[in-house]
């Protein structure tokens, strides 16, 4: 099946540091999605983004679907963006059953 | 638009006892899913109903878990009888699938279980 691998696995920022978070995927896909998993463990949608780039504030993201990576930019970072950042894609065999990466560990300091 | 709900948010049992977990999906989304969250891990799927029909259940053990979502609408999941290794968290999604293919999955709050 398909494998997820996200990069880097923990990350320590200062406070208004700026960051890259990366997802690679095995095969090819037509949907992705970004999650943040806060530290109440609520998963929050952050992007739904199959190919090109999207940004909402603060966070912008990358897919380049051919070359099969996602990439998440986080700007001018605060404390609140700590927590687990997700990648998540299906299988490109179809259905809609959802492979998701082991997550990013974001800590923000103040 | 109110979100996924889920309830309860905890729970905590002893094992060998039964359990359930219950969810409401976002009005209108016709894709339910049921997650499994260890700690320090990804969510995996465990059962996809599209509608009222469960799609995909490869992934739920289906010696104790069973699963059912009557009139395509909430979803109650059981576990009966609970295992210490059951210990997680329960995420509910939910999604609008087009005839596309594309859809966006949304999450609830999860329950958190633990088996003593």
């Amino acid at each position: 099946g398909i494998q997820v691998e996200q990069s880097p696995p923990d990350l320590i920022l200062q406070e208004g540091a700026n960051s890259t978070l990366r997802c690679n995927f095995s095969d090819s896909v037509n949907n992705l999605q970004w999650f943040h998993q806060n530290p109440w463990g609520q998963l929050i949608n952050l992007f739904y983004i199959p190919s090109g780039t999207k940004q909402n504030g603060r966070l912008s993201a990358t897919t380049v679907a051919t070359e099969r990576y996602s990439l998440l930019y986080i700007s001018s970072s605060q404390t609140t963006d700590s927590g687990v950042y997700f990648c998540a894609v299906p299988p490109n065999t179809g259905g809609f059953k959802t492979i998701f990466g082991a997550g990013t560990r974001l800590f923000v300091k103040a | 638009e109110a979100g996924v709900v889920q309830s309860p948010r905890y729970k905590i049992i002893e094992k060998k006892q039964p359990v359930a977990f219950w969810c409401n999906p976002i009005s209108g989304h016709n894709t339910l899913y049921w997650y499994r969250q260890n700690l320090g891990q990804g969510p995996e799927l465990l059962i996809r109903y599209e509608n009222e029909e469960a799609v995909d259940d490869s992934q739920l053990p289906k010696d104790r878990f069973s699963a059912e979502r009557l009139k395509g609408v909430d979803s109650t999941l059981k576990i009966q009888p609970a295992e210490l290794g059951d210990s997680a968290v329960y995420l509910c999604a939910s999604s609008l699938v087009l005839a596309s293919g594309t859809y966006e999955q949304y999450f609830g709050p999860g329950t958190r279980l633990t088996v003593t």
